[in-house]
């Protein structure tokens, strides 16, 4: 069974901080997806990582993919009260997807 | 852009009633997925269809089912709705097999009294 952990859990900071949430697993992955979900609404699929090492930005949102596709992680400058939300990683898995729990982020204005 | 749409934004049901959630999308994608999503415990698969009039079970099928009577129409019916069953229900779709990037609809909460 492939298996995506997500940290931290939660996160809480302050606007204009910077931070990082990370998504972990012991399997290859062929791709992973990151999405946003914010409160009472359905995910946003955000960016598709496909290659190891790659490195996709979205505006202030840099995404990277582990060199052995094992990893990713999402970074965000100078967060913003918008950037409120349940961030999620997947990966493929036998035609599904594959989700990690996520991580919960606040940002307080 | 893709548009997946839930019949209902928020449901209220007695217990046993039985009870439908609707789900379209418009762009021929070829797989639909229902999750439930509760606090703590993530988005589980209940179940989800390749084509139209197959179905294939997910993490958590029972006491639910679906139907797929045209590609672009994805049901799930609570046969007996049960308080346990009170959640957060999200239909998705993805273009295909090989590509699992999913469209999600913006949820139906549903609440079973």
């Amino acid at each position: 069974t492939q298996l995506l952990e997500q940290s931290p859990q939660f996160l809480s900071i302050q606007e204009g901080e910077n931070l990082t949430v990370y998504c972990n697993s012991s399997s290859v992955f062929s791709s992973l997806q990151w999405y946003r979900q914010e409160p009472g609404e359905g995910p946003v699929l955000l960016v598709t990582v496909v290659t190891g090492g790659e490195v996709k930005k979205l505006k202030r949102l840099t995404f990277q993919f582990g060199d052995a596709r094992k990893d990713s992680s999402l970074h965000i400058t100078a967060a913003q009260p918008g950037d409120t939300g349940l961030y999620l990683c997947a990966g493929p898995n036998a035609g599904k997807s594959t989700f990690g729990d996520g991580t919960t982020l606040t940002v307080k204005p | 852009d893709v548009k997946v749409t839930q019949s209902s934004r928020y449901l209220v049901k007695r217990t046993g009633e039985k009870v439908f959630l609707e789900c379209v999308q418009d762009m021929d994608h070829e797989n639909m997925f229902w999750y439930r999503q509760d606090p703590g415990l993530g988005l589980r698969l209940i179940y989800f269809s390749y084509d139209v009039k197959m179905k294939e079970k997910g993490d958590i099928p029972e006491g639910y089912s679906v139907s797929r009577e045209k590609k672009e129409r994805f049901s799930l019916i609570l046969e007996s709705a049960s308080t346990n069953q009170t959640s957060m229900y999200l239909c998705a779709s993805s273009f295909h097999r090989m590509n699992t990037e999913a469209f999600f609809g913006q949820g139906t909460r549903l609440t079973v009294v």
